[in-house]
């Protein structure tokens, strides 16, 4: 069974671009999660979708958005970039909700 | 908000020592969870704990739901140079079973000693 799938594995962009991330999930996995990791706040839980639908939002601004497509397949959105974005962006599958599977993440850096 | 205390934040091992490691909180948890993150890679499921007093072994790694619903623990036991990593606690709060219902642990970082 293939793992979940981010895409790109890394990424450079300039302060105010935007940009958007992929998640292809387990074959079967419905909900999927975006994380953010970063040295100094660890990792926060961005939002959840689940069947299309977004499930639960973390705490971070309205610059970052995602969606969920009805192949389970999810993209995440972060626009007008800024330096403090940069970090490894985490997306993980699961059947219901909690016991997950991790993708290798996204390595953005804002410069 | 709620918050998971996880220690040691790093910790160095010799091949063959037992580690340990462990998080608390002032909540009260339905679900811990125990993953393991290598250097460019996502955090890997290690281990899922349903119940308090439960004690789960996946090989030579042993975990425990505190009987307070606050804390819980992991052991690996005659470490190895592959044990190396950053382990991380995720513990689920009472209401719901929503991955935005998981707090993270800030990470144990394994490395080897010197």
């Amino acid at each position: 069974k293939a793992g979940v799938t981010q895409t790109p594995r890394y990424l450079i962009k300039t302060r105010g671009q935007q940009v958007t991330l992929s998640c292809s999930p387990i074959s079967g996995h419905r909900s999927v999660s975006w994380y953010q990791q970063t040295p100094g706040q660890g990792l926060q839980f961005l939002f959840e979708y689940f069947s299309e639908t977004q499930r639960n939002k973390g705490n971070f601004p309205g610059r970052f958005s995602g969606r969920q497509f009805s192949n389970s397949r999810s993209e995440m959105n972060v626009s007008t970039l800024e330096l403090g974005d940069s970090a490894l962006y985490l997306c993980a599958s699961s059947l219901e909700g909690l016991e997950a599977f991790f993708g290798q993440g996204t390595r953005l850096t804002v410069v | 908000g709620q918050q998971l205390n996880q220690s040691p934040q790093s910790m160095f091992i010799q091949e063959g020592e037992d580690v340990s490691m462990n998080c608390t909180s002032s909540s009260i948890f339905n679900t811990w969870l125990w993953y393991k993150q290598d250097p460019g890679e996502g955090p890997v499921l290690l281990i899922a704990l349903y119940k308090a007093g439960e004690l789960t072994s996946n090989g030579r790694l042993t975990a425990q739901f505190g009987i307070t619903r606050k804390d819980s623990f992991l052991n690996i036991s005659a470490s190895i140079p592959s044990d190396v990593g950053i382990y991380f606690c995720a513990g689920q709060l009472s209401d719901g079973g929503s991955q935005g219902n998981l707090i993270f642990g800030k990470g144990t970082k394994l490395s080897v000693k010197p």
